[in-house]
């Protein structure tokens, strides 16, 4: 079946440092948003990516849509300790169905 | 966080007993979700909703119902709860004209199934 992975499950960097996390669908995909979920909280939604190729920024946040619109990734520059917290992409395929990928749980040390 | 309030908050149950989540909207938006969150699975589907009385299949929809009486409210039901459903349960609502846009979710709710 149609599958969204995430990679890597888990990172631990320390505050200031970069981090990306990496979203890849077994099928193309018709848009692609971003969620974060701070510990014990619910998912939030970050971003939403529509066009091939697409690249937004928020402040220390990137976002790619890759060509084939099969990918997609999230950098943050200079994490800070307010960056903790599991971001989720979710991809919408051409059945017009969202499916979650497993998270990236983020831990940024001091 | 878009009017979105999950009743209980959490709850303590035993197997077999029937137990119903409810997810309230004060925004009048049209569709509403229901996930369940467990570790290395991200969030899942159960059930949607695209209006009063409307509503279909998630991935996950086994074991659980949906009814949706008022545009506001949308509840979940587990007939027989068994521990497999022990988990932490998300409503949503999107905006726009199509299924799953922009999704904006309720605090959880933390289910122990005993």
């Amino acid at each position: 079946g149609q599958q969204v992975m995430q990679i890597p499950q888990y990172q631990h960097v320390q505050e200031g440092e970069d981090f990306t996390t990496y979203c890849n669908s077994s099928t193309t995909l018709s848009n692609i948003q971003w969620y974060k979920q701070r510990p014990g909280g619910h998912p939030v939604f970050l971003i939403q990516l529509v066009k091939s190729g697409e690249v937004k920024k928020q402040k220390r946040l990137t976002f790619q849509f890759g060509e084939a619109k099969k990918n997609s990734s999230l950098h943050i520059t200079a994490t800070q300790t307010t960056d903790v917290g599991t971001y989720f992409c979710a991809g919408k395929t051409s059945y017009d169905k969202v499916i979650f990928g497993p998270g990236t749980s983020l831990s940024v040390i001091p | 966080d878009a009017g979105i309030t999950q009743s209980p908050r959490h709850k303590v149950t035993e197997t077999g007993t029937p137990v119903t989540l409810r997810c309230h909207q004060t925004e009048n938006h049209r569709y509403m979700y229901w996930y369940r969150q467990d570790p290395g699975h991200g969030l899942r589907l159960i059930h949607y909703s695209y209006g009063v009385k409307d509503t279909d299949k998630g991935e996950v929809s086994d074991g659980y119902s949906v009814s949706r009486s008022k545009t506001e409210d949308f509840l979940l039901t587990l007939e027989s709860a068994t521990s497999s459903q022990t988990s932490v349960y998300f409503c949503a609502i999107s905006e726009g004209r199509l299924t799953q846009e922009t999704q904006y979710f309720g605090p959880g709710t933390r289910l122990l199934v005993l």
